[in-house]
This record gives structure tokens, C-alpha cells and sequence, in this order.
């Protein structure tokens, strides 16, 4: 099976513009969380999804939205982009909506704002 | 609320000898525990988790890890390092019931030394 997929794996944006990252789970997996990744902050949770709805959702600003299609893909935006949203965006799947699911992550999307 | 702890950014150790990287946890009823692994411009891999039973658990890579739910510690182990095990290593927690998020620790960098 092919692994989770991530587009684009780069992005260079400046302040104040939006950005939309994209995320395909693996085939049939129905759960799809998005963490933030930076140096000395470790991962942070974004949100996640299941079957098209928000399960749970993290200590971020309004500027970050996220939804899930029918087929289990899933985007996340961020509008009027601030220097600080620079980092690396991961996504994962898992197969259902159990706890103690293992996570399968993509490769993320680095995104640098200037 | 719960969280993780890594409490060494760094562990160095020689490449042929036991290795440990600690985490522990802090949550309000059972816990589902995981640890992954992040090498170089690569996503994280799932390596091994807790989720009832045998406090002892074996995973990928000849990795294993230790529940102790009296000190809320969930550590890392192999008994023989090798260069190849250098990467960033991540403990993550969720508690059972309600499908609260995932808390990741801030990872920690491992360098086996040849």
C-alpha cells in the first residue's frame, strides 16, 4: 500500500498571504490528524478528523482550519500567515478511529513564511 | 489535562552498548502510549505502544519499552545500540475513553557514537 502522501513538501510564502496543505491517508484509513512540528516544541496537534467530522482540535489560532472529503483527504489552511507558522506540517492516518491506533505520517510540508 | 516528558534533549551512547531514552506521562485515567521514531527530512515511524497487558513491550528494530504505571514512566530500550538507531525519538500519550488527542513530548536526539 502506498504510504501517506503530503502536497506540496515545500512552500515559501510571505506574511499575510494563505496557504492550503493537502494530505492523502493511506488507502482505507478514515482518521487523519495534522501536527506542527518545530525545534524545541516537538510536535503540537492541529486537529483530527473522522469520517468528514472534527474529532478534537488544539490550542491554535482561528487562522487555522482544517476538513476532511468523503475519500478520507484531507487540507488544512492557514490564512494571513505570520512569521511564526513557519515549520514542518505533518499529517498521519490511521485505519480507524480507535485510541490505541498507531499513526501513520507522511513525509510533511515545510513551510517557510517570510 | 495530559502531557509528556523527555527530560534529556540528547543521549549519547556507544554504539554495542544498551541504550535508554525516558519519557513519562501524566494523564487522568489509562493511558495508550507510544513511541516513534523521526530520522533525517523523514516522517515519524511508529515503533512500538502500550496499550493493556504485559508491561513489557516489544516492538520494531529490536526496540522495547517498559510500562510502569507507579512512576508514570513508559522508557525506551535496546540492549545494543547501533549507528543506525541515531535519530530523534518521540513518546506520545492518549488517554482512554472520550478520544482525546494525542500529546507528543518534544522528542529526543539519539546519537550512537561508533
Amino acid at each position: 500500500k502506498a504510504g501517506v502522501t503530503q502536497t506540496p513538501r515545500y512552500l515559501i510564502k510571505t506574511r499575510g498571504q494563505q496557504v492550503t496543505l493537502s494530505c492523502s491517508p493511506i488507502s482505507g484509513h478514515r482518521s487523519v490528524s495534522w501536527y506542527q512540528q518545530t525545534p524545541g516544541q516537538g510536535l503540537q496537534f492541529l486537529f483530527e478528523y473522522f469520517s468528514e467530522t472534527q474529532r478534537n482540535k488544539g490550542n491554535f489560532p482561528g487562522r487555522f482550519s482544517g476538513r476532511q472529503f468523503s475519500n478520507s483527504r484531507s487540507e488544512m489552511n492557514v490564512s494571513t500567515l505570520e512569521l511564526g507558522d513557519s515549520a514542518l506540517y505533518l499529517c498521519a492516518s490511521s485505519l480507524s478511529g480507535g485510541e490505541e491506533r498507531e499513526q501513520f505520517f507522511g513525509p510533511g510540508t515545510r513551510l517557510t513564511v517570510l | 489535562a495530559q502531557s509528556v516528558a523527555q527530560p534529556e534533549d540528547q543521549v549519547n551512547v556507544a554504539e554495542g552498548n544498551p541504550l535508554t531514552v525516558k519519557c513519562t506521562y501524566s494523564v487522568s485515567g489509562n493511558p495508550y502510549l507510544f513511541w516513534y521514531v523521526q530520522y533525517p527530512n523523514r516522517g515519524l515511524q511508529f515503533l512500538l505502544k502500550y496499550i493493556t497487558g504485559d508491561n513489557l513491550v516489544k516492538g520494531s528494530y529490536g526496540f522495547e519499552a517498559e510500562f510502569n504505571k507507579s512512576q508514570t514512566s513508559f522508557h525506551l530500550k535496546k540492549p545494543s545500540a547501533l549507528v543506525s538507531d541515531s535519530a530523534l525519538y518521540f513518546c506520545a500519550v492518549r488517554q482512554s475513553g472520550g478520544y482525546q488527542k494525542v500529546t507528543f513530548g518534544i522528542g529526543t536526539k539519539l546519537q550512537v557514537i561508533p
